[in-house]
Protein backbone atom coordinates (compact mmCIF):
# COMPACT_ATOMS: atom_id res chain seq x y z
CA UNK A 1 0.00 0.00 0.00
CA UNK A 2 0.95 3.19 -0.35
CA UNK A 3 1.99 5.86 1.94
CA UNK A 4 -0.31 8.80 0.04
CA UNK A 5 -3.20 7.62 -1.66
CA UNK A 6 -5.11 9.96 -3.76
CA UNK A 7 -8.35 9.78 -5.97
CA UNK A 8 -7.11 8.95 -9.77
CA UNK A 9 -7.66 11.76 -12.43
CA UNK A 10 -9.10 13.33 -14.56
CA UNK A 11 -11.55 15.62 -13.06
CA UNK A 12 -13.07 17.36 -15.96
CA UNK A 13 -15.45 20.07 -14.93
CA UNK A 14 -17.39 23.34 -16.00
CA UNK A 15 -16.36 26.80 -15.28
CA UNK A 16 -18.29 27.39 -11.65
CA UNK A 17 -18.42 23.93 -10.98
CA UNK A 18 -17.20 22.43 -7.08
CA UNK A 19 -14.93 19.69 -7.14
CA UNK A 20 -13.43 17.71 -4.48
CA UNK A 21 -10.44 15.41 -4.30
CA UNK A 22 -9.83 12.94 -1.55
CA UNK A 23 -6.44 11.77 -0.14
CA UNK A 24 -5.93 8.90 2.50
CA UNK A 25 -2.57 8.43 4.45
CA UNK A 26 -1.03 5.72 6.39
CA UNK A 27 1.62 6.38 8.45
CA UNK A 28 -0.68 7.41 11.82
CA UNK A 29 2.48 9.53 13.01
CA UNK A 30 2.52 12.00 10.13
CA UNK A 31 2.06 15.41 11.74
CA UNK A 32 1.65 18.20 8.76
CA UNK A 33 -0.56 17.62 5.89
CA UNK A 34 -0.21 20.59 2.84
CA UNK A 35 -2.34 20.18 -0.56
CA UNK A 36 0.48 21.56 -3.12
CA UNK A 37 -0.87 22.09 -7.41
CA UNK A 38 1.81 21.68 -10.13
CA UNK A 39 1.15 23.18 -13.34
CA UNK A 40 2.16 21.38 -16.47
CA UNK A 41 6.18 20.92 -16.78
CA UNK A 42 6.80 22.93 -13.80
CA UNK A 43 7.84 22.57 -10.02
CA UNK A 44 5.17 22.13 -7.20
CA UNK A 45 3.99 25.37 -5.17
CA UNK A 46 2.20 25.16 -2.36
CA UNK A 47 -1.80 25.30 -2.59
CA UNK A 48 -2.28 25.64 1.41
CA UNK A 49 -1.48 23.84 4.82
CA UNK A 50 -4.40 21.69 5.94
CA UNK A 51 -5.06 21.95 9.28
CA UNK A 52 -6.89 19.31 12.11
CA UNK A 53 -9.39 22.07 12.42
CA UNK A 54 -10.38 22.34 8.95
CA UNK A 55 -8.84 25.77 6.84
CA UNK A 56 -10.25 27.93 3.95
CA UNK A 57 -8.41 30.30 1.92
CA UNK A 58 -10.91 32.23 -0.60
CA UNK A 59 -12.10 29.46 -3.12
CA UNK A 60 -10.18 26.48 -1.61
CA UNK A 61 -11.52 24.40 1.55
CA UNK A 62 -9.26 21.99 3.01
CA UNK A 63 -10.02 19.20 5.52
CA UNK A 64 -8.43 16.86 7.61
CA UNK A 65 -9.56 14.14 9.34
CA UNK A 66 -6.83 12.07 11.84
CA UNK A 67 -9.00 9.33 13.10
CA UNK A 68 -9.53 7.83 9.27
CA UNK A 69 -6.20 9.41 8.11
CA UNK A 70 -7.88 11.15 5.55
CA UNK A 71 -7.34 14.54 4.28
CA UNK A 72 -9.84 16.14 1.23
CA UNK A 73 -9.17 19.44 -0.55
CA UNK A 74 -12.69 21.16 -1.67
CA UNK A 75 -12.63 23.67 -4.74
CA UNK A 76 -15.51 26.17 -5.42
CA UNK A 77 -16.70 28.29 -8.61
CA UNK A 78 -13.64 26.35 -10.47
CA UNK A 79 -11.84 28.67 -13.00
CA UNK A 80 -9.69 28.15 -16.30
CA UNK A 81 -6.80 28.75 -14.50
CA UNK A 82 -7.44 26.06 -11.54
CA UNK A 83 -6.68 23.22 -14.34
CA UNK A 84 -3.43 21.66 -13.05
CA UNK A 85 -2.56 18.63 -10.77
CA UNK A 86 -3.33 18.59 -7.07
CA UNK A 87 -0.78 17.00 -4.83
CA UNK A 88 -1.57 15.24 -1.47
CA UNK A 89 1.13 15.49 0.67
CA UNK A 90 1.93 14.17 4.32
CA UNK A 91 5.17 15.05 6.48
CA UNK A 92 6.40 14.05 9.98
CA UNK A 93 7.17 10.35 11.64
CA UNK A 94 10.90 10.76 10.55
CA UNK A 95 10.90 14.09 8.50
CA UNK A 96 10.12 12.36 5.80
CA UNK A 97 7.64 14.05 3.11
CA UNK A 98 5.96 12.02 0.98
CA UNK A 99 3.45 13.24 -2.06
CA UNK A 100 0.58 11.00 -3.65
CA UNK A 101 0.61 10.86 -7.25
CA UNK A 102 -1.18 13.82 -7.75
CA UNK A 103 -5.19 14.31 -9.29
CA UNK A 104 -5.23 16.33 -12.34
CA UNK A 105 -8.12 19.12 -12.43
CA UNK A 106 -9.42 20.58 -16.16
CA UNK A 107 -11.64 23.49 -15.98
CA UNK A 108 -13.70 23.63 -19.07
CA UNK A 109 -15.16 27.25 -20.22
CA UNK B 1 15.33 35.91 -4.61
CA UNK B 2 17.13 32.70 -5.69
CA UNK B 3 15.45 30.40 -3.56
CA UNK B 4 16.48 26.95 -4.96
CA UNK B 5 18.40 26.13 -7.77
CA UNK B 6 18.97 23.21 -10.25
CA UNK B 7 21.34 23.08 -12.47
CA UNK B 8 21.43 21.55 -15.41
CA UNK B 9 17.32 21.91 -16.22
CA UNK B 10 18.38 18.85 -19.18
CA UNK B 11 20.33 16.52 -19.39
CA UNK B 12 21.08 13.38 -21.84
CA UNK B 13 23.24 10.70 -20.76
CA UNK B 14 24.78 7.20 -22.02
CA UNK B 15 23.80 4.03 -20.01
CA UNK B 16 26.75 3.41 -17.29
CA UNK B 17 27.94 7.19 -17.64
CA UNK B 18 27.80 9.44 -14.06
CA UNK B 19 26.81 12.56 -13.18
CA UNK B 20 26.22 14.72 -10.53
CA UNK B 21 22.51 16.68 -10.23
CA UNK B 22 23.34 20.13 -8.48
CA UNK B 23 21.27 21.93 -5.90
CA UNK B 24 21.93 24.81 -3.87
CA UNK B 25 19.28 27.12 -1.65
CA UNK B 26 19.67 30.25 -0.14
CA UNK B 27 17.18 29.84 2.70
CA UNK B 28 19.45 28.65 5.37
CA UNK B 29 16.92 25.52 5.27
CA UNK B 30 17.78 22.60 7.55
CA UNK B 31 15.86 19.61 5.23
CA UNK B 32 16.43 19.28 1.63
CA UNK B 33 15.53 16.43 -0.43
CA UNK B 34 15.54 14.93 -3.77
CA UNK B 35 12.25 13.60 -5.71
CA UNK B 36 11.76 11.81 -9.20
CA UNK B 37 8.75 12.72 -10.82
CA UNK B 38 7.21 9.59 -13.32
CA UNK B 39 4.17 9.89 -15.81
CA UNK B 40 1.36 8.20 -13.00
CA UNK B 41 3.70 7.82 -10.36
CA UNK B 42 3.78 11.47 -8.64
CA UNK B 43 7.00 12.51 -6.46
CA UNK B 44 8.81 10.03 -5.21
CA UNK B 45 11.41 10.57 -2.21
CA UNK B 46 14.97 9.43 -2.98
CA UNK B 47 17.08 11.07 -0.28
CA UNK B 48 16.79 13.66 1.84
CA UNK B 49 19.00 15.69 4.82
CA UNK B 50 17.95 17.56 7.85
CA UNK B 51 21.46 18.93 8.24
CA UNK B 52 24.97 19.53 7.44
CA UNK B 53 26.33 16.25 7.92
CA UNK B 54 22.96 13.75 8.10
CA UNK B 55 21.73 12.03 5.21
CA UNK B 56 19.06 9.15 4.98
CA UNK B 57 16.97 7.12 2.52
CA UNK B 58 14.23 7.59 1.02
CA UNK B 59 11.69 5.59 -1.12
CA UNK B 60 13.83 4.75 -3.86
CA UNK B 61 17.28 5.24 -3.20
CA UNK B 62 19.10 2.58 -5.63
CA UNK B 63 21.43 3.46 -7.77
CA UNK B 64 21.93 7.99 -6.24
CA UNK B 65 24.57 8.78 -3.51
CA UNK B 66 23.88 12.36 -2.12
CA UNK B 67 26.10 14.22 0.72
CA UNK B 68 25.50 17.12 2.28
CA UNK B 69 28.97 19.45 3.28
CA UNK B 70 26.85 22.46 3.98
CA UNK B 71 24.12 23.56 4.66
CA UNK B 72 23.03 25.39 1.21
CA UNK B 73 24.43 22.11 -0.98
CA UNK B 74 22.19 18.83 -1.73
CA UNK B 75 24.06 17.13 -4.76
CA UNK B 76 22.42 13.89 -6.05
CA UNK B 77 24.79 11.75 -7.25
CA UNK B 78 23.84 9.07 -10.33
CA UNK B 79 26.63 6.34 -10.25
CA UNK B 80 26.08 4.31 -13.35
CA UNK B 81 23.19 5.76 -15.03
CA UNK B 82 20.20 3.19 -16.21
CA UNK B 83 17.63 4.10 -18.44
CA UNK B 84 15.23 3.63 -15.39
CA UNK B 85 16.70 6.15 -14.14
CA UNK B 86 14.86 8.37 -17.19
CA UNK B 87 12.92 11.44 -15.25
CA UNK B 88 12.41 14.35 -13.92
CA UNK B 89 14.37 14.74 -10.98
CA UNK B 90 13.37 17.78 -8.08
CA UNK B 91 15.10 19.41 -5.23
CA UNK B 92 13.10 20.55 -2.26
CA UNK B 93 14.08 22.96 0.89
CA UNK B 94 12.48 23.18 3.93
CA UNK B 95 12.90 24.60 7.72
CA UNK B 96 12.29 21.73 10.07
CA UNK B 97 8.99 21.82 12.03
CA UNK B 98 5.18 21.16 11.58
CA UNK B 99 3.88 22.77 8.64
CA UNK B 100 6.77 23.75 6.67
CA UNK B 101 6.78 25.18 3.14
CA UNK B 102 8.51 23.02 0.96
CA UNK B 103 10.07 25.42 -1.82
CA UNK B 104 11.15 23.82 -5.02
CA UNK B 105 13.86 23.91 -7.98
CA UNK B 106 12.87 24.48 -11.24
CA UNK B 107 13.84 20.17 -12.08
CA UNK B 108 15.91 18.34 -14.18
CA UNK B 109 14.83 16.33 -17.21
CA UNK B 110 17.11 13.40 -17.50
CA UNK B 111 17.39 11.19 -20.27
CA UNK B 112 19.41 8.35 -20.25
CA UNK B 113 19.89 6.24 -23.78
Amino acid sequence: RKEVEQDPGPFNVPEGATVAFNCTYSNSASQSFFWYRQDCRKEPKLLMSVYSSGNEDGRFTAQLNRASQYISLLIRDSKLSDSATYLCVVSGGGFKTIFGAGTRLFVKA
Amino acid sequence: NAGVTQTPKFQVLKTGQSMTLQCAQDMNHEYMSWYRQDPGMGLRLIHYSVGAGITDQGEVPNGYNVSRSTTEDFPLRLLSAAPSQTSVYFCASSSLGANTEAFFGQGTRLTVV
